[in-house]
């Protein structure tokens, strides 16, 4: 099993809609957990940080269920300049950080 | 200028060669990390190195090495390049604490023939 599993998509929706994504990961003694996004053939950047009481960022709330040990991203009213990777990254022991693979977004007319 | 800089960009290398990717970063972190990303599979930890005295292998090291020759500087080697080596390459550099960002280089690009 992969520490960090992603669904790898890609989604197409039309501009507008709801979008969710969910990542699960292994090692429940992960610390942390954080939502990057990766446009084509660039460096991934943070997109948010998610805590354990879920938080929000104007149109993106990320969610974190340990007990699950699963992480969530709702992206509403999607932009077309939302089409990119998004990367669910879990930070474990030894600090290091694991990537999921990507789930690919792609928002359309 | 970027926080994190990679050199080179692109490189076109032949199978047994040497060669190396530099990275070096003006955030003042002690902790810097060699990724590769190949299709399908995301993103893979090859090296990490939490200060200049210390380095750790990570999932993939086989066939790579690296130097930590400041702070700031954090190079990957790969001493002889062979073509499943082709990927593109990630530096990134990160404060010390768990709900702390990584930055990431802007990649470089390795093709093996």
């Amino acid at each position: 099993r992969k520490e960090v599993e992603q669904d790898p998509g890609p989604f197409n929706v039309p501009e507008g809609a709801t979008v969710a994504f969910n990542c699960t990961y292994s090692n429940s003694a992960s610390q942390s957990f954080f939502w990057y996004r990766q446009d084509c053939r660039k460096e991934p950047k943070l997109l948010m940080s998610v805590y354990s009481s879920g938080n929000e960022d104007g149109r993106f709330t990320a969610q974190l269920n340990r007990a699950s040990q699963y992480i969530s991203l709702l992206i509403r009213d999607s932009k077309l300049s939302d089409s990119a990777t998004y990367l669910c990254v879990v930070r474990g022991g030894g600090n290091k950080l694991t990537f999921g693979t990507g789930t690919q977004l792609k928002v359309e007319l | 200028d970027a926080d994190v800089t990679q050199t080179p960009r692109n490189r076109i290398t032949k199978t047994g060669k040497r060669i190396m990717l530099e990275c070096s970063q003006t955030k003042g972190h002690d902790r810097m990390y060699w990724y590769r990303q190949d299709p399908g599979l995301g993103l893979r930890l090859i090296y990490y190195s939490f200060d200049v005295k210390d380095i750790n292998k990570g999932e993939i090291s086989d066939g790579y090495s690296v130097s930590r020759q400041a702070q700031a500087k954090f190079s990957l080697s790969l001493e002889s390049a062979i073509p499943n080596q082709t990927a593109l390459y990630f530096c990134a550099t990160s404060a010390g604490g768990v709900n702390t960002e990584a930055f990431f280089g802007q990649g470089t690009r390795l093709t093996v023939v």
